[in-house]
């Protein structure tokens, strides 16, 4: 069955440094992969997506994502933050069975 | 388009009591699911539909059901409400079956069970 884990439940970083979310999955295939932010109060919007093909994903506000299939992995960067950015990020996975699993969420918080 | 609008917002219950948590879309989506997320645990996945029709248990269906009986609508239903079931909910949906598709998510729904 596949699984997400984001290993960091909390990061805090400085506005204007640079950013790297970690999420790791399991899968016997290659899996469509998503992230999707949650702002406070809020529902979950996607940030981008991964199906196949280039392993570099760029998405909304700035955000990219890299698959690497070595390593399971499907990291979320963003080479500057900014204070709008604080939110919660989460990482999932669909197989072929039309079930999103999702991660358990990391927190960020930007520091003026 | 409205998007995916659920109802209501706020409800608290009473142990034992039951609801039905409403949601709909306008977008013609074949899928739709619905979530609880609670603190630490991120969103579980409790029941999702790819039909008008057609429906599947996700990872903690327990205590919940769904019917489809119509493209737009997608109600959760609380038979016997158990302080457990405390959450928040999320309906959600996307346009294609397989997977592959964005979801589009509802405001959500903050259940409390006393």
């Amino acid at each position: 069955a596949q699984s997400v884990t984001q290993p960091d439940i909390h990061i805090t970083v400085s506005e204007g440094a640079s950013l790297e979310l970690r999420c790791n999955y399991s899968y016997g295939a290659t899996p469509y992969l998503f992230w999707y932010v949650q702002s406070p109060g809020q529902g979950l919007q996607l940030l981008l997506k991964y199906f196949s093909g280039d392993t570099l994903v760029q998405g909304i506000k700035g955000f990219e994502a890299e698959f690497k299939r070595s390593q399971s992995s499907f990291n979320l960067r963003k080479p500057s933050v900014h204070w709008s950015d604080a939110a919660e990020y989460f990482c999932a996975v669909v197989g072929g069975t039309y079930k999103y699993i999702f991660g358990t969420g990391t927190r960020l918080k930007v520091l003026a | 388009n409205a998007g995916v609008t659920q109802t209501p917002k706020f409800q608290v219950l009473k142990t034992g009591q039951s609801m039905t948590l409403q949601c709909a879309q306008d977008m013609n989506h074949e899928y739709m699911s619905w979530y609880r997320q609670d603190p630490g645990m991120g969103l579980r996945l409790i029941h999702y539909s790819v039909g008008a029709g057609i429906t599947d248990q996700g990872e903690v269906p327990n205590g919940y059901n769904v019917s489809r009986s119509t493209t737009e609508d997608f109600p959760l239903r609380l038979l016997s409400a158990a302080p457990s079931q405390t959450s928040v909910y999320f309906c959600a949906s996307s346009f294609q079956r397989g997977g592959s598709d964005t979801q589009y998510f509802g405001p959500g729904t903050r259940l409390t069970v006393l």
